[in-house]
């Protein structure tokens, strides 16, 4: 079965730093491209970003450049979302999803991962 | 950048219903349409891929259509876990982006 786990919830400080994870099983991780989205409580999807775990090659969305960085680990099957300052505006559940078709990014992105809510606050 | 817009942004229906979600993109976007359903709680799932290929596991109630820049997702007969919020997303460029989301309720 394909799954993609999320890691747990994390409540953050303002300026902290936070990396979140996305460990993936049940096919070849290597050949799936791996999505990033926020979701803000009460608010709609926003695409963040895409990365090829075989040589992770990475697009990022420009409201999201600069801002995260998106990360693989091939020996762990793990994708990662990392901030360096966080603030209040983080706030939000973030998912990772999987390229539905192999080789085809404009299929859409299914399984999903469960969701990780990130709060950040003093 | 391509921006969605979705219509309605609330939809009332009753079990039994049809019902039909509108997604006009900023440009043409070759079919390269997809739809979600999003539960309260839960993550999105994929119903719908390249504007009208229904992804596996997914009930035929659910169909997709249109061309160029305007793609409808229907659904033929409401079911009681039919309730949630529908998203277009379009998959033509990099960055990709979504609708703003159709919550239909009963």
């Amino acid at each position: 079965e394909v799954q993609l786990v999320q890691s747990r919830a994390e409540v953050k400080k303002p300026g902290e730093s936070l990396k979140i994870a996305c460990e993936a099983s049940g096919y070849n991780f290597l050949n799936f491209w791996i999505l990033w989205v926020r979701q803000v409580p009460g608010q709609g999807l926003e695409w963040m970003g895409v990365i090829s775990p075989r040589d992770s090659d990475t697009r990022y969305s420009p409201s999201f450049q600069g801002q995260v960085t998106i990360s693989v680990d091939k020996s762990t099957n793990s994708a990662f979302l990392q901030w360096n300052s966080l603030n209040a505006s983080h706030t939000a559940v973030y998912y990772c999803a999987r390229q539905a078709i192999q080789y085809d990014l404009t299929a859409g992105f299914d399984p999903w991962g469960q969701g990780t809510l990130v709060t950040v606050s003093s | 950048d391509i921006q969605m817009t979705q219509s309605p942004s609330t939809l009332s229906a009753s079990v039994g219903d049809r019902v039909a979600i509108t997604c006009r993109a900023s440009q043409t976007l070759t079919n390269h349409l997809n739809w979600y359903q999003q539960r309260p709680g839960t993550a999105p799932k994929l119903l719908i891929y390249a504007a009208s290929t229904l992804q596996s596991g997914v009930p035929a109630r659910f169909s997709g259509s249109g061309s160029g820049a305007e793609y409808t997702l229907t659904i033929s007969s409401l079911q009681p876990e039919d309730f949630a919020t529908y998203y277009c997303q379009q998959s033509y460029s990099v960055p990709s982006s979504f609708g703003q989301g159709t919550k239909v309720e009963i």
